[in-house]
């Protein structure tokens, strides 16, 4: 089975200034999706970005940028500029692609709740 | 377009009675989710639909539990005789196939609390 961990429960920034959270994985998987969630209080589930391991190529999405490293099985998720809106929880998850075990569902990790402090 | 949307967005139940939860995927999507999201689980698949193929039960905790898809288009996920334990916020997603096809879309979620 798949796992997601995300070891830091809660992280604080400044406005403008850069940070960096934490995921790592455990799959015996060779090909999969991997993804960053935004939460805010809304409730409302928000895409980041997405990564497919078959890309070596980190993946950025304007002020969002990760740190795919396959071999170590870590995918973080860097913001650039924080902004008082991008205060939300934080997920980590990840999916196996069509053909493997783990194909559909979403395994998710624990979550980090984000603020931006102005 | 529209998003997935959920229906309702909050609930309140008491124990014992059974409930259901509405979810309108994003038009043209084939494939569709459903997650529990609670304080003591975090984030749990509970059942995932694609087009006419038989789902994925392997995440419902328990036989009170039973999602059907109609048309290949709306879901209804049934709690029986709901218990304290699933009050949580039950999330719907929604994803088509092809390139970007592994992407989930998710709906605002239904806060479900049983008293």
């Amino acid at each position: 089975a798949q796992t997601v961990t995300q070891s830091q429960p809660e992280m604080s920034v400044q406005e403008a200034e850069t940070v960096t959270l934490s995921c790592t994985y455990d799959t015996s998987e060779n090909n999969y999706y991997l993804f960053w969630y935004k939460q805010p209080p809304s409730r409302q589930m928000i895409l980041v970005i997405r990564q497919e391991a078959y890309k070596q190529q980190n993946a950025t999405e304007n002020r969002f940028s990760v740190n795919f490293q396959k071999a170590a099985k870590s995918f973080s998720l860097k913001i650039s500029d924080s902004q008082l809106g991008d205060t939300a929880m934080y997920f980590c998850a990840f999916r196996g692609a069509a053909g493997g075990t783990s194909y559909g569902k979403l395994t998710f990790g624990q979550g980090t709740i984000l603020t931006v402090h102005p | 377009g529209a998003g997935v949307s959920q229906s309702p967005s909050n609930k309140v139940t008491e124990k014992g009675k059974d409930v259901e939860l509405r979810c309108d995927p994003i038009s043209g999507h084939t494939a569709l989710y459903w997650y529990r999201q609670s304080l003591g689980q975090g984030l749990e698949f509970l059942i995932y639909f694609q087009g006419n193929s038989a789902p994925d039960k392997s995440g419902l905790p328990s036989d009170r539990f039973s999602a059907e898809r109609t048309g290949g288009s709306v879901s209804t996920l049934t709690i029986q005789r709901t218990q304290q334990e699933d009050s949580a916020v039950y999330l719907c997603a929604s994803s088509s196939r092809g390139v970007q096809g592994e992407t989930q879309y998710f709906g605002p979620g239904t806060r479900l609390l049983v008293l």
